[in-house]
């Protein structure tokens, strides 16, 4: 298994271009997750998904959008790149069944918007 | 809403020194989870522990303990003897627990505390 992929590793964007950071688990999970991370706020969740079709916003929303066609991709939109959006990304996945276990995280996107 | 806080900033050490890194949390829900993650220079975000709120035990893993007091709302983290390799920023987390016993895993995390061991 490859758990968690991110692409791409490291992106440089100019103020008001659009990308697509990509995240993919191959673990059958249910549940996948945004997070940033910012200096000296520790990681804040962006949006989440509980199943494909499903989406809901986490505390940061603004300036994102995501969609989940499917159990195994869940993509992070940015439309039009702002500087307050350079950060480090990180996507996760875990299965719902049960008690919840190991949050995995993948190995993130650092972003920098001129 | 949730809140978690690391009160430490930043912490240095020497090596073989015992190091504790605090965490308080706040949140209204009666059950809940509580995680410590590393995340070494590398950037990865590396899973430490689970603590579910309604086992205050301790434990003990290695090196590595924690002292959860659901009465201070802490959940603190002690590396004994520190390494060089213990070097890392360190991130305290908590999730709710929903109806059912599950959870979503939505994490609420500290600001993280930098850690630096020097040899």
């Amino acid at each position: 298994n490859a758990g968690v992929t991110q692409t791409p590793k490291f992106q440089v964007l100019k103020t008001g271009q659009s990308m697509t950071l990509q995240c993919a688990q191959d673990m059958n999970h249910e549940y996948m997750s945004w997070y940033r991370q910012d200096p000296g706020m520790g990681l804040r969740l962006i949006h989440y998904s509980v199943g494909a079709g499903i989406t809901d916003q986490g505390e940061v929303p603004n300036g994102y959008n995501v969609s989940r066609s499917t159990t195994e991709d869940f993509p992070l939109r940015l439309l039009s790149a702002a500087p307050s959006q350079t950060s480090v990304y990180f996507c996760a996945s875990r299965g719902l069944a049960g008690v919840l276990g190991e949050q995995f995280f993948g190995p993130g996107t650092r972003l920098t918007v001129l | 809403a949730q809140k978690v806080t690391q009160a430490q900033t930043e912490i240095s050490v020497v090596e073989k020194e015992d190091v504790t890194l605090d965490c308080v949390y706040e949140t209204r829900d009666t059950t809940y989870y509580l995680f410590w993650y590393k995340q070494p220079p590398s950037g990865e975000l590396v899973f430490l522990i689970r603590r579910n709120s309604f086992d205050e035990q301790n434990e003990i893993s290695g090196r590595y303990s924690w002292n959860f007091q659901k009465s201070t709302s802490s959940f603190n983290f002690t590396i004994t003897a520190s390494q060089v390799v213990d070097s890392a920023v360190y991130f305290c987390a908590l999730s709710e627990i929903y109806a059912g016993g599950t959870s979503y895993g939505k994490l609420t995390f500290g600001q993280g505390t930098i850690l630096t061991v020097h040899p």
